[in-house]
């Protein structure tokens, strides 16, 4: 079975442009959640999506935005880049909403750089 | 406020040798989940262990226990008979509360073994 896949693995963007990252969670597995990984630090959590609902948000500004689509994969969308939103940005899918025990599983990552 | 604390950076262990992971945690809940993942420098976030708050015995995975003591509050990963593909970043993470799958991360420890 194919696990969590993200794209694009690596992306180089400028200042102010926009980026879109895209999920595809493990095959029946309807949670997706965000995180923003920064050099040197631990993943935070940015979004949580469960049935194509926002379930949990953490503390990022409005220019990140995310969304589910009916098959469950997710986008998230950051406008107006700035250099300190380059970072890995993990995607972690979810059986349920609630989970327990071994039920999040991460992809790659998307290394996005900010020149 | 929910936080994870790990205060070891970095740690060499011989290989074929055990080494421990410290992770303290601080929460108000009664009900939480903590892990540990591993993280190689290909990014993705592999998940090694789980241990839930009500949980009477400490978990074991294979060459991974995690020694949990729930009056300190900590979770410290114990890693068996070192192999140099353990060689990686790892994280103590704990799922905050019941209504969503936001995970806490700590800051993380290089774990270097060495030949």
């Amino acid at each position: 079975d194919a696990g969590v896949t993200q794209s694009p693995t690596h992306l180089i963007k400028t200042r102010g442009q926009q980026v879109t990252l895209r999920c595809s969670p493990i095959s029946g597995h309807k949670s997706v959640s965000w995180y923003q990984q920064v050099l040197g630090q631990g993943p935070q959590f940015i979004f949580q999506y469960y049935e194509k609902e926002e379930r949990g948000r953490g503390n990022f500004p409005d220019r990140f935005s995310a969304r589910q689509f009916p098959n469950y994969s997710s986008e998230l969308n950051v406008n107006a880049l700035l250099l300190g939103d380059s970072a890995l940005y993990l995607c972690a899918s979810s059986l349920n909403m609630v989970g327990g025990g071994t039920e999040a599983f991460f992809g790659q990552g998307t290394r996005l750089t900010v020149v | 406020a929910q936080k994870i604390t790990q205060t070891q950076p970095g740690m060499f262990v011989q290989e074929k040798e055990a080494v421990t992971l410290d992770c303290t945690y601080d929460t108000s809940d009664q009900s939480y989940g903590l892990f540990w993942y591993k993280q190689p420098s290909s990014g993705e976030m592999i998940f090694l262990i789980y241990q839930g708050s009500y949980d009477e015995q400490n978990a074991t995975e294979g060459r991974y226990s995690l020694n949990f003591q729930k009056a300190r509050k900590s979770a410290n990963l114990v890693i068996s008979a070192s192999q140099l593909g353990d060689s990686a970043m790892y994280f103590c993470a704990m799922r905050e509360g019941r209504s969503s799958y936001k995970l806490i991360f700590g800051s993380g420890t290089r774990l270097l073994v060495r030949p």
